[in-house]
């Protein structure tokens, strides 16, 4: 069975900083990676995914993704953090339905990320 | 900005009531989904659909009965249901093919008394 893990339910850091949030996982086969992130009391957007290529993927907002498959991570970072990053974001992992091709995510807790004036 | 609409967005019921949540998405999409977002736990995949045939339930409790009658639309209905069950339940579609994304609507608040 898939799963993915955020190990830091908190993530703080000082506006001007580069930020990272961790996300490890563990799937068979090939791996589907997703970032989403959360604003208050509204749904999930889509950030970021890795499928295939290259290692480091570009995604909406200034952030990006580094996908490690020695150490089966995949860490969302942004090199300058903004007040209005402050949300909740999720790490998931996709995979097919029963051998079809429908794909599914599974999500890690998500981790809230504060970034401080 | 989304292409997955959710309404209403936010609903208080009590345990004998019965209602519905809508979604609908103009994204042209194949295959639609209900989440369950609750304080405690991961988001949980409740139900998907794909060309409007229900193709995965996750042992949800039958108070919850999904409804697909186009690709377009997907509702849940609710009825008896209890505390615990007040979340926020999104609704997303993809286009199903792995590695697509799946987006999004903004979620449907709900609170049962």
């Amino acid at each position: 069975a898939q799963s993915v893990a955020q190990p830091e339910d908190q993530v703080n850091v000082a506006e001007g900083n580069p930020l990272t949030v961790k996300c490890t996982y563990s799937v068979s086969g090939n791996p589907y990676l997703f970032w989403y992130v959360q604003y208050p009391n509204r749904g999930l957007q889509f950030l970021l995914k890795y499928i295939t290529g290259d290692n480091l993927v570009k995604g909406s907002y200034g952030f990006e993704a580094e996908f490690n498959k020695s150490q089966t991570s995949f860490h969302l970072k942004k090199p300058s953090a903004l007040v209005s990053d402050s949300a909740l974001y999720f790490c998931a992992a996709q995979d097919p339905y029963r051998g079809s091709t429908l794909g599914r995510l599974y999500f890690g807790r998500g981790t809230q990320l504060t970034v401080w004036p | 900005e989304t292409g997955v609409t959710q309404t209403p967005r936010h609903l208080v019921m009590g345990m004998t009531n019965k209602k519905s949540l809508k979604c609908e998405q103009h994204l042209g999409h194949n295959a639609m989904y209900w989440y369950k977002q609750s304080a405690k736990k991961p988001l949980e995949l409740m139900f998907v659909y794909s060309l409007e045939e229900r193709v995965e339930n996750n042992s949800v409790p039958s108070r919850f009965s999904p409804e697909c009658p186009n690709s377009s639309h997907l509702f849940l209905h609710l009825h008896t249901l209890q505390p615990e069950d007040s979340a926020l339940y999104l609704c997303a579609s993809s286009q199903g093919v792995l590695g697509n994304t799946i987006y999004f609507g903004e979620g449907s608040w709900l609170t049962v008394v």
